[in-house]
């Protein structure tokens, strides 16, 4: 198993641009989030899916899309990239039950926007 | 959103000390509190998952202690060694509108030979 995929590992964009990040599993897990993590904070929730067809929005969801068509992918979209959205993303996955079930991190992806 | 706070920040042990360090989140509405593990350049991975009061975990020389009443979990590492160093997690589960985990900043451990 390739376990949890991201690409790319790194992207640099200018301010207003868009893009997808993209996230794959080959576990069959229901449940996909994405998380950013910021110099001096923990990683905090961005989206997340419990299934094809559901998402919910985390902790911190302004500016960033998603949509779960498969059980296997989860991409995450920028719509209009900012400064501010600096950061290393982590797609993650786990099975249902996601209370005991540990979560199995992608290696991430380490966005600049100028 | 949970407040999970994680002490200290940064931590040097010697090499072939031992070592702990704290994960303090809310008790009320409690599920479960993860440990990951999280080596710079890679991404984070799984060490415990604990959920009842008065758990203990072990993973070779790494273990683990839950106290859901006052909302604390202790991490120790017997017997560090150079491989240990790495950013350690831990994370409560959030529940409610935001599903997914609520982790702490993390304690940096750097093994010092």
């Amino acid at each position: 198993n390739a376990g949890v995929t991201q690409t790319p590992k790194f992207q640099v964009l200018k301010t207003g641009q868009s893009m997808t990040l993209q996230c794959a599993q080959d576990m069959n897990h229901e449940y996909m989030s994405w998380y950013r993590q910021d110099p001096g904070m923990g990683l905090r929730l961005i989206h997340y899916s419990v299934g094809a067809g559901i998402t919910d929005q985390g902790e911190v969801p302004n500016g960033y899309n998603v949509s779960r068509s498969t059980t296997e992918d989860f991409p995450l979209r920028l719509l209009s990239a900012a400064p501010s959205q600096t950061s290393v993303y982590f797609c993650a996955s786990s099975y249902m039950g996601r209370v005991t079930n540990t979560q199995y991190f992608g290696p991430g992806t380490r966005l600049t926007v100028l | 959103i949970l407040n999970v706070e994680q002490s200290p920040q940064s931590l040097h042990v010697q090499e072939g000390d031992s070592t702990n360090f704290t994960c303090s989140f809310p008790s009320s509405n409690f599920y479960a509190l993860h440990w990951y593990r999280w080596e710079t350049a890679k991404s984070p991975e799984a060490l415990f998952v604990m959920t009842l009061n008065g758990d203990e975990k072990k993973k070779g020389r790494i273990s683990a202690t839950l106290n859901t009443k006052e909302g604390y979990s202790y991490l120790y590492i017997k017997g560090s060694q150079p491989e240990d160093s790495a950013t350690y997690l831990c994370a409560q589960y959030s529940g409610g509108g935001a599903d997914g985990l609520t982790f702490g900043k993390g304690t940096h451990l750097i093994i010092q030979p």
